[in-house]
């Protein structure tokens, strides 16, 4: 079965550090993965997906994400975190078990940003 | 506002009455999703439909939950004989068809309180 884990429950960085928001994937195939994020009482937001090419896909807000297969991981990363950065992210897999287009979430990572 | 949009926002209701939810997707797209987000996990798959069409069930979703999208439009999420376990945030989201770009794009959700 698909699966995706975030390690961490939370991540704290003081702003203008570099920021890095860890995933990594279980799938039979090839992966389709996403990053979303959500502020409080709102919806979730894409960011940045990798499907296949470059390793390295930029998305959203200065995000970027390094797709690593041998560890099958998909890091979130910032080179210059803001405090508006503060927020859950998600990672999440595409499972097309059955054929169909649907995401597999992780349980998400609370960023929090100190000025 | 082209985004997808989720009425009501909050929905207080009294355990065992009926609640329905609406969503609107972004116009163009033809797939549309539902997922169920509990405090502290990520969004869990309901269920899934491509125009009318709905083809795709979670088994969390149970005899009591029914949803349409019956002109391939918006959508409507039914829920009866409420249960406490029934509180979450209800999500919708919609995409594109079969060849991509695959992500998919959510509403701001409607947060279900049962008493």
């Amino acid at each position: 079965a698909q699966s995706v884990a975030q390690p961490e429950d939370q991540v704290n960085v003081a702003e203008g550090n570099p920021l890095t928001v860890k995933c990594t994937y279980s799938v039979s195939g090839n992966p389709y993965l996403f990053w979303y994020v959500q502020y409080p009482n709102r919806g979730l937001q894409f960011l940045l997906k990798y499907i296949t090419g470059d390793n390295l896909v930029k998305g959203s807000y200065g995000f970027e994400a390094e797709f690593n297969k041998s560890q099958t991981s998909f890091h979130l990363k910032k080179p210059s975190a803001l405090v508006s950065d503060s927020a859950l992210y998600f990672c999440a897999v595409r499972d097309v078990t059955g054929g169909y287009n649907k995401l597999i979430f992780g349980a998400g990572t609370r960023l929090a940003v100190h000025p | 506002d082209t985004g997808v949009s989720q009425n009501p926002r909050h929905k207080i209701t009294k355990r065992g009455q009926n609640v329905t939810f609406r969503c609107d997707p972004i116009s163009e797209h033809n797939r549309l999703y539902w997922y169920r987000q509990t405090l502290g996990q990520g969004p869990e798959f309901l269920t899934y439909f491509q125009n009318e069409a709905q083809l795709e069930k979670s088994r969390l979703l149970s005899d009591r939950f029914s949803a349409e999208r019956p002109k391939g439009s918006f959508s409507t999420l039914e829920i009866q004989r409420t249960e406490q376990g029934d509180s979450a945030m209800y999500l919708c989201a919609s995409s594109l068809g079969d060849m991509g770009p695959y992500e998919q794009y959510f509403g701001p959700g409607t947060r279900l309180t049962v008493t």
